[in-house]
């Protein structure tokens, strides 16, 4: 089964909002990585983090990691329809799956 | 750079039929995967290999074989494919060790009947 677990599996938006997708361990991670597959598409690698607290930035995209590495987040702000898609928390931890993931969807 | 490809890009099989899906990248990657996408069960690992000469299960190996036939290429075979093993399948790459990103192929949409 899978050790990394997302939340919230579907995400429904309005344009222009923000909005949060988790990603939890039961057990300290060394790393998480963040995918986006666009429909019909395949997995696309966003970022990968490493440190503790640690927080990076892509455009309206935010990335954490956890102080205790066991949990992770992507905030997105201001949606647009380009962020439609699944996005997807892997750790090479576990080397077993991807989660489920957070499958997005933008009302316009 | 061609990255990841993947052959073919669609197959339809009768059950108890036999084919390999092909897999190659040309970025020198060490780790190859396989994974299977199915509505609702994110991507599950089949298979993976670590290093050149060596493969190990994932979450869902049953019903499927792999050949790491050289660092390029890595190959996925259903031996007697059956309906549970409608999917897509993605292939993709990694350098291996401790930064784990990973390259995905556009995928292989199969369909057993």
């Amino acid at each position: 089964g899978q050790q990394v677990m997302q939340i919230p599996q579907y995400q429904h938006v309005q344009e222009g909002e923000d909005f949060t997708t988790y990603c939890n361990s039961s057990t300290t991670l060394s790393n998480i990585q963040w995918y986006k597959q666009r429909p019909g598409g395949h997995p696309v690698f966003l970022i990968q983090l490493v440190k503790s607290g640690e927080v990076k930035k892509q455009k309206r995209l935010t990335f954490q990691f956890g102080e205790a590495k066991k949990n992770s987040s992507l905030h997105i702000t201001a949606t647009q329809t380009t962020d439609v898609g699944t996005y997807f928390c892997d750790s090479n931890d576990y080397k077993l799956s991807f989660g489920a993931g957070t499958t997005v969807t933008v009302r316009a | 750079n061609a990255g990841v490809t993947q052959t073919p890009k669609f197959q339809v099989l009768k059950t108890g039929q036999s084919m390999t899906l092909q897999c190659a990248q040309d970025m020198n990657h060490n780790s190859m995967y396989w994974y299977r996408q199915d509505p609702g069960m994110g991507l599950r690992l089949i298979y993976y290999s670590a290093s050149e000469g060596t493969t190990d299960k994932g979450e869902v190996p049953n019903g499927y074989n792999v050949s790491r036939l050289n660092k390029r290429e890595f190959s996925l075979r259903l031996e007697s494919a059956a309906p549970s093993q409608t999917s897509v399948y993605f292939c993709a790459s990694s350098e291996g060790g401790n930064y784990n990103e990973q390259f995905f192929g556009p995928g292989t949409r199969l369909t057993v009947l």
